[in-house]
């Protein structure tokens, strides 16, 4: 079946450190991929997404590309702000409209 | 658009009573899905439907849920009788059109407490 798996959290970086949230996944076929970000209190919302190897998706600084290789889809910022600090979930539809979704990543940045 | 609407926000009840959550889709959105976010299970999918017709309902965990969708605009999640293992927060996301690549758009989530 299809999985995504996704780095443990919690992640507790400096403000203008460098990110990396790690995902790969297993899937039939081609999926598309997605990141999506949960503020404190709210519902998830689409951060970024690619649907063919080796498209970069990106959105507010951040960025990941689609490596059918290595099955992986890992999430960079170059500098953080405390207001990233969120759930990033990473996720893939390998056919029709079900999100698989990963564990979520809690991201903490400190001023 | 006011996007993806959830009522109530919160709910708390007792072991044993019926729970009903509401949700409206985006306007013109033909996908409905409702998830349940938990510490120890993540977030799973229960439910999805298209068109008002429930599609896959393989996510749902016993006969004590049920959801429905009377029409384009509204959607129900109930639990009957609620346990106190059922307290989460329940999301309902909606998305248009058929394809991997469309963007599911979440509403705030109702968090549900069962004591």
């Amino acid at each position: 079946g299809n999985s995504v798996t996704q780095m443990e959290g919690p992640v507790t970086l400096s403000e203008e450190a460098f990110l990396t949230i790690n995902c790969t996944y297993t899937a039939t076929g081609y999926p598309s991929l997605f990141w999506y970000v949960q503020y404190p209190g709210e519902g998830l919302q689409l951060l970024l997404k690619a649907t063919k190897a080796d498209d970069k998706g990106s959105n507010k600084g951040f960025e990941a590309t689609y490596r059918k290789e290595t099955t992986s889809f890992h999430l960079e910022k170059g500098s953080v702000q405390v207001s990233d600090s969120a759930v990033y979930f990473c996720a893939l539809n390998a056919a029709g409209n079900k999100l698989t979704f990963g564990g979520g990543t809690r991201v903490l940045v400190k001023p | 658009d006011a996007g993806v609407i959830q009522s109530p926000r919160h709910e708390v009840t007792e072991m044993g009573q019926e729970v009903t959550l509401r949700c409206k889709p985006i306007s013109g959105h033909d996908y409905l899905f409702w998830y349940r976010q938990t510490m120890m299970r993540g977030l799973e999918l229960l439910i999805y439907f298209n068109n008002n017709v429930p599609i896959d309902d393989s996510g749902m965990p016993e006969d004590r849920f049920s959801a429905k969708m009377p029409n384009a605009s509204f959607s129900t999640l109930k639990i009957q009788p609620s346990e106190p293992r059922d307290s989460a927060v329940y999301f309902c996301a909606s998305s248009w059109g058929q394809g991997p690549y469309n963007e599911q758009f979440f509403g705030p989530g109702t968090r549900l407490t069962v004591l």
